[in-house]
């Protein structure tokens, strides 16, 4: 089947380490995302990569970095310098960034990362 | 820049009734679109329904319908005959059809739908 797989569902972080999470999409598609989710809140653009090498900041980008080895593959890294890390993230995918009706994302299932 | 925003924090609505979700957004642009989420407690988001801004016609999927007022900037998400399944929190986005960085999604806050049996 085809879709977003990320994990793990569940993360713990200490104070000043770096974590990874990963994001990985078998649709065969361009642009992926990351996003960021607190409580009560909507979505909240991290980083977006609209092919492989390539990646941009979205509107909270400071504590966070990304890589865009293969296609498949948007792993984020929560750096120790978010200092608010604890949310829920989810990762998406869309065919393309060209702004066209079939550019839809869609969505993994996310993961919890909780700050000890 | 846009803004998208939902007035009602949580609903509730009757099993088989109707209920109509609400959602306003701020732009300056003709040519975008519009969605609606789903997110159930298990916290992965589902696109319930898509509206082009360039089409009149309202979309629709099954049970799922938009009343989209572009004047207004208006975009309501209608359920009909309401589903124990339907409880979740629903988040209304707007997407440019500009492509690039102003492709990007732009959520509201979400709707927290209760279906009462």
């Amino acid at each position: 089947d085809g879709g977003i797989t990320q994990s793990p569902k569940y993360l713990f972080r200490k104070e000043g380490q770096n974590v990874t999470l990963s994001c990985e999409q078998n649709l065969n598609h361009d642009a992926m995302y990351w996003y960021r989710q607190d409580p009560g809140q909507g979505l909240r653009l991290i980083y977006y990569s609209q092919i492989v090498n390539d990646f941009q900041k979205g509107d909270i980008a400071e504590g966070y970095s990304v890589s865009r080895e293969k296609k498949e593959s948007f792993p984020l890294t929560v750096t120790s310098a978010q200092k608010n890390p604890t949310a829920f993230y989810l990762c998406a995918s869309s065919i393309g960034l060209a702004g066209g009706p079939w550019e839809t994302q869609y969505f993994g299932p996310g993961t919890r990362l909780l700050v000890l | 820049a846009q803004t998208v925003t939902q007035s009602q924090p949580e609903m509730s609505v009757q099993e088989a009734e109707t209920v109509t979700l609400s959602c306003t957004y701020d732009t300056s642009e003709s040519d975008y679109y519009l969605f609606w989420y789903k997110q159930p407690p298990s916290r992965q988001m589902i696109l319930v329904i898509r509206q082009e801004a360039y089409k009149q016609q309202n979309a629709t999927e099954n049970r799922f319908s938009v009343n989209f007022q572009k004047a207004a900037k208006s975009f309501s998400l209608k359920i009909s005959d309401s589903q124990l399944g339907d409880a979740a929190m629903y988040f209304c986005a707007y997407r440019s059809a500009s492509g690039g960085s102003q492709g990007n999604l732009i959520f509201g806050k979400g709707t927290k739908l209760s279906v009462k049996p």
